[in-house]
């Protein structure tokens, strides 16, 4: 019954290594996207994708790279982390585009990674 | 570019009122947000406001105005459920559309 459901959880690994969270909405939204919070809680949004086609990429280094396989899951690969990757991703979906006329997201649980 | 500033942290004690503040420098603005998020778990949407004025949800209120790029969220009756974080949001049309949020405050209410 979820609707923005994440995995995993939870990620500890070391520098260096490479990773992936993978994310699944049933709610029949077109748009998703990934968000990074920091330790001081700032939400900054990273990807947006609409329909499989990537929308928005806001300078992420190329270490990540998000993939679309259908417009029900949006999953994200980060290789050779680093140390400042420490974070809680939030995968987070809408039927339009920024939350459409009323800029409402819908937001997964969260995958917090931390790099040793 | 566009920027939104919160108070980092707000108190208060169970019952009473608080106001959370948002303040927003936008190209081009279409409308404010705002979310809640408990320690742990996922900002989740609260309210939105598209025109000037106050609109009320319950306990909570979100009111907008536009020519002081300012809005902000009302929290009556506090409750000790009620400590979370709170994000204000806009939508960025100057750009690429993306929802941006704000700094974020901290409520924490004590009984």
């Amino acid at each position: 019954d979820t609707a923005v459901s994440q995995t995993p959880k939870y990620l500890v690994t070391q520098m260096g290594n490479d990773k992936s969270i993978k994310c699944e909405q049933n709610l029949g939204h077109d748009t998703m996207y990934w968000y990074k919070q920091d330790s001081k809680k700032f939400l900054k949004i990273m990807f947006s994708y609409n329909n499989k086609e990537l929308i928005i990429n806001e300078t992420v280094p190329n270490r990540f790279s998000p993939k679309s396989p259908d417009k029900a899951h949006l999953n994200l690969h980060i290789n050779s982390l680093e140390l400042g990757d420490s974070a809680v991703y939030f995968c987070a979906s809408s039927q339009e585009g920024a939350g459409g006329d009323f800029g409402e997201l819908f937001f997964g649980e969260g995958s917090r990674l931390t790099v040793l | 570019g566009q920027s939104l500033e919160q108070p980092s942290e707000v108190t208060a004690v169970e019952g009473a009122i608080v106001q959370i503040n948002c303040t927003y420098q936008t190209s081009g603005f279409y409308g404010l947000s705002w979310y809640q998020q408990h320690d742990g778990g996922a900002p989740t949407f609260l309210s939105y406001n598209g025109l000037d004025g106050l609109e009320e949800t319950g306990r909570f209120s979100s009111f907008l105005s536009r020519s002081d790029s300012y809005g902000y969220l009302l929290l009556q009756e506090l409750q000790m459920k009620d400590s979370a974080s709170y994000f204000c949001a806009v939508r960025d049309l100057y750009d690429t559309d993306k929802l941006i949020f704000g700094t974020g405050t901290r409520l924490q209410v004590f009984p």
